[in-house]
């Protein structure tokens, strides 16, 4: 089992670019979950999907940021128009469902994005 | 919503002895509670999961204990090594579709 794999592990770009991060679940996990990691506010959820339908996006800033899962082995994170404060750690986790529910968290190693 | 409080931010101990690290909520449904383990460029990896009919667990050195009164959840680490020196956080739920709650996180240094 390879885990959570995030794709790529760094990224850097410039101001105004756009940023598309990727992560692959463990197979047969059906919930991904999409946390944002900085040394100031540390863990901040950012959205959930669950058999690929997205369940809570409360942690998703309205502009320029978006996520999908198209199909139950990857989900993709796209943030447009980057900006130097969304520099930070994005964590890709997968949960198993049981009665529909998930259950503990599995981390993948996370993208490192910069923005200059 | 659930509030997670984590303590202390940082925690130094000298290799051998114990690291305890405590973490407080609010929701009193919450029944599900994690510890987790952050090595530099690294994710979170799993330590120990607790469900809320169990008081004490212990794993491989490690200890947790949850009081469901007082809503506080802790992490002993017995004999700590070097090894041990990373970020923890403890994570809570409620489980069925409700979300995970982190704390800040602790920062532990073993000293050899």
């Amino acid at each position: 089992n390879a885990g959570v794999i995030q794709t790529p592990r760094h990224k850097v770009t410039g101001k105004g670019q756009e940023a598309t991060l990727w992560c692959e679940p463990i197979s047969g996990h059906s919930a991904v979950f999409w946390y944002r990691q900085t040394i100031v506010q540390g863990l901040e959820f950012l959205t959930y999907f669950r058999n690929q339908a997205p369940i809570d996006d409360s942690g998703m800033p309205k502009e320029r940021f978006s996520a999908q899962m198209p199909n139950q082995s990857h989900s993709t994170l796209k943030i447009q128009s980057t900006q130097p404060q969304d520099s930070a750690v994005y964590l890709c986790a997968s949960s198993l469902c049981w009665g529909g529910a998930p259950e503990t968290l599995y981390f993948g190693s996370g993208t490192r994005l910069t923005v200059l | 919503g659930e509030q997670v409080e984590q303590r202390p931010p940082h925690l130094s101990v000298p290799e051998g002895d114990s690291a305890v690290i405590i973490c407080t909520y609010t929701d009193s449904a919450t029944a599900y509670f994690y510890w987790y383990k952050q090595e530099p460029g690294a994710g979170l990896q799993l330590l120990m999961s607790v469900f809320s009919n169990v008081d004490r667990k212990e794993e491989q050195g490690l200890t947790v204990l949850l009081n469901k009164k007082d809503k506080q959840l802790s992490l002993n680490l017995t004999a700590a090594h070097p090894g041990d020196s990373a970020v923890y956080f403890c994570a809570v739920s409620a489980g069925g579709y409700q979300n995970f709650y982190f704390g800040k996180g602790t920062s532990l240094t073993v000293i050899p």
